[in-house]
């Protein structure tokens, strides 16, 4: 099973600009892995910011997009906002499964 | 939107064999562009895909190679629901299990399942 890395945590400043990565053990990340991320905050379920690496859902909010980098997915969020602290899942889809990375927790400080 | 409502046990017994149930309001378990996964998260393994279900002429399914041979997801087209059972479970198997769609943008309200004798 292929694994899926991500930074184990970023601080980003109030108003700052910070990407998160999401990698794969079996190369590069493709549009083909359709990346997803994820935002999780304490005690609530994972809830869906980006689907098939950079499409945003309709409560998404305008500072995040998502892309591809350097061989990873990232997860860009631009104007950091207090209420983005929040640990951060991404999403890679394989030919017959779909595997999480660890997860990035983002401190907003 | 999709809703999600998920059922089952909160205590299973080693070696026993765990089954949750995810009820679907908003859409079928037999659309043909729907897709219904089970996912599961602990403290030790993060968050963990397990399986999905869906339909696309037939019935197809897919599981995590961690869950494998252990795994079984089914539809229940009779009550418009999903399930799944997890066999021979151990206190690795302890989690928060949750039903989720095709985008995981629905979320079922997840439940503990803790794996105890």
């Amino acid at each position: 099973q292929a694994v899926v890395t991500q930074e184990p945590s970023l601080t980003v400043s109030p108003g700052g600009t910070v990407i998160l990565t999401c990698g794969s053990s079996t190369g590069p990340v493709t549009s083909d892995h359709y990346p997803n991320w994820f935002q999780q905050k304490p005690g609530q379920a994972p809830r869906t910011l980006i689907f098939d690496t950079s499409q945003k859902w309709s409560w998404t909010p305008a500072r995040f997009s998502g892309s591809l980098l350097g061989g990873k997915a990232a997860l860009t969020l631009s104007g950091a906002q207090p209420d983005d602290e929040a640990d951060y899942y991404c999403l890679l889809s394989y030919s017959d499964a779909k595997v999480f990375g660890g997860g990035t927790n983002l401190t907003v400080l | 939107q999709v809703q999600l409502q998920q059922s089952g046990p909160g205590l299973v017994k080693p070696s026993q064999t765990l089954s949750l149930t995810c009820g679907i309001s908003g859409d079928s378990v037999s659309s043909n562009s729907g897709a219904w996964n089970w996912i599961r998260q602990s403290p030790s393994r993060g968050l963990e895909w397990l399986g999905r279900t869906f339909y696309r002429s037939k019935w197809y399914n897919e599981y995590a190679a961690s869950v494998r041979g252990r795994i079984t997801v089914n539809p229940d087209t009779s009550k418009n629901q999903f399930s799944l059972q997890l066999n021979s479970m151990t206190s690795e198997d302890t989690a928060v299990y949750y039903c989720a769609t095709r985008y995981l943008d629905s979320w079922s309200q997840g439940a503990l399942v803790t794996v105890s004798s």
